[in-house]
């Protein structure tokens, strides 16, 4: 398998914007996350989904940003207007949890975003 | 709710010597996993080991091993014989059964100094 793949690696743009980060999770994995990564907050999770239906979005942090799974293999997330203090490293995860006991998360490389 | 804390920002260890590395939680589960993941330059976050909290037996992967001590809500990482290549960014994890949700600790940089 390739793994949780991420699109784009890095993203630059300006503030207003409307950014679009991608994700396709392991074939199979039950599970998908968003989690956003920042010097001064470290790592949080910002919603995650399972077999495509939210469960918890309370990570998110304001209207602007949303979050969409149509399907079992694409994820987005999605940042309208962007502004400077969005800037981060963004990753998806997944976990092949279903019904089982064990839970490991496999991320993907993860999307740098730069909001000027 | 569930909180990690890792009390040390920054640890360093000469090559081939052994290193550990903190953490504490807290966790109203009564069942629950722990995990570290490594976290070097290149940003993937790669799981290092992992515990199950219902088993009392610590676990090992080759050089690493950890230290779980349920009652006391501890669950440090020992490096052993560290290498060059170790040098990274730790972050120890706890997750749930009942979800899946992870909670992360603020992390450790280790730097290793040959």
């Amino acid at each position: 398998d390739a793994g949780v793949i991420q699109s784009p690696r890095h993203e630059v743009t300006e503030m207003g914007q409307e950014v679009t980060l991608r994700c396709k999770p392991i074939s199979g994995h039950d599970y998908l996350f968003w989690y956003r990564q920042t010097m001064m907050r470290g790592l949080e999770l910002l919603i995650y989904f399972n077999n495509n239906v939210p469960i918890d979005d309370s990570g998110m942090p304001e209207d602007r940003f949303s979050a969409k799974m149509p399907n079992a293999s694409f994820s987005t997330l999605k940042i309208q207007p962007s502004e400077p203090r969005d800037s981060a490293v963004y990753f998806c995860a997944s976990s092949p949890l279903a019904g089982g006991r064990y839970n490991e998360q496999f991320f993907g490389p993860g999307t740098r975003l730069t909001v000027l | 709710a569930q909180t990690v804390t890792q009390s040390q920002p920054e640890m360093s260890v000469q090559e081939a010597e052994t290193v550990t590395l903190s953490c504490t939680y807290d966790t109203s589960e009564s069942d629950y996993y722990l995990f570290w993941y490594k976290q070097p330059p290149s940003r993937q976050m790669i799981l290092v080991i992992r515990q199950e909290a219902y088993k009392q037996q610590n676990a090992t992967e080759n050089r690493f091993s950890v230290n779980f001590q349920k009652a006391a809500k501890s669950f440090s990482l020992k490096i052993s014989d560290s290498q060059l290549g170790d040098a990274a960014m730790y972050f120890c994890a706890e997750g749930e059964t009942s979800g899946s949700r992870l909670t992360f600790g603020e992390g450790t940089q280790l730097t290793v100094n040959p």
